[in-house]
């Protein structure tokens, strides 16, 4: 089992669509969880953290499942603008040492068509 | 002004030459890392330092060295490279403790020929 694998898409929906992604990673002892976007040829960059309860910032929703070692993201009312490759990312360790590094999983790719 | 800065942005170069790749940051953090990023691979981790003059191997760094001489500067070298190095190469800073999440500098866009 890859340590953090994601359905590579692309997801291909309407303005105003729900889409939600999911992640799987392989570590169970995983405590650290985030969401990043990145844009075609641009810097990945840190949508949001997720946490053990779930945590929503405006249209997104993060949640975890940790019996299920598996991570999602909904996105609600999508927008042209959160057209994107999303990476699920994993601290496998929780620790702040080597063992803390993060997995980068290879992205869910969607496009939000008008 | 960025807080992860590279440069350079984009480099074309030859088999055989030494390349390096600058980061610098403003964020205060001791932890920086090196990736490259290749169309259907993902960001894989070349090196990270931890601290000043700390320096430890991630998963591709054959081919590779860096140097951390300040707690702002992280540089990575090649020092004879090959088509095969050509990426997208990221450099990324983090605080301290596991629960922190890393920030990226823009990214330099590096071909070999």
């Amino acid at each position: 089992r890859k340590e953090v694998e994601q359905d590579p898409g692309p997801f291909n929906v309407p303005e105003g669509a729900t889409v939600a992604f999911n992640c799987t990673y392989s570590n169970s002892a995983s405590q650290s969880f985030f969401w990043y976007r990145q844009d075609c040829r641009k810097e990945p960059k840190l949508l949001m953290s997720v946490y053990s309860s779930g945590n929503e910032d405006g249209r997104f929703t993060a949640q975890l499942n940790r019996a299920s070692q598996y991570i999602s993201l909904l996105i609600r009312d999508s927008k042209l603008s959160d057209s994107a490759t999303y990476l699920c990312v994993v601290n496998p360790s929780g620790y702040g040492g080597s063992q803390g590094n993060l997995i980068f999983g290879k992205g869910t790719k969607l496009s939000v068509k008008p | 002004d960025a807080d992860v800065t590279q440069t350079p942005r984009n480099r074309i170069t030859k088999t055989g030459k030494r390349i390096m790749l600058e980061c610098s940051q403003t964020k205060g953090h001791d932890r920086m890392y090196w990736y490259r990023q290749d169309p259907g691979l993902g960001l894989r981790l070349i090196y990270y330092s931890f601290d000043v003059k700390d320096i430890n191997k991630g998963e591709i760094s054959d081919g590779y060295s860096v140097s951390r001489q300040a707690q702002a500067k992280f540089s990575l070298s090649l020092e004879s490279a090959i088509p095969n190095q050509t990426a997208l190469y990221f450099c990324a800073t983090s605080d301290l403790g596991g629960d922190q999440p890393q920030h990226f500098g823009d990214g330099t866009r590096l071909s070999i020929l």
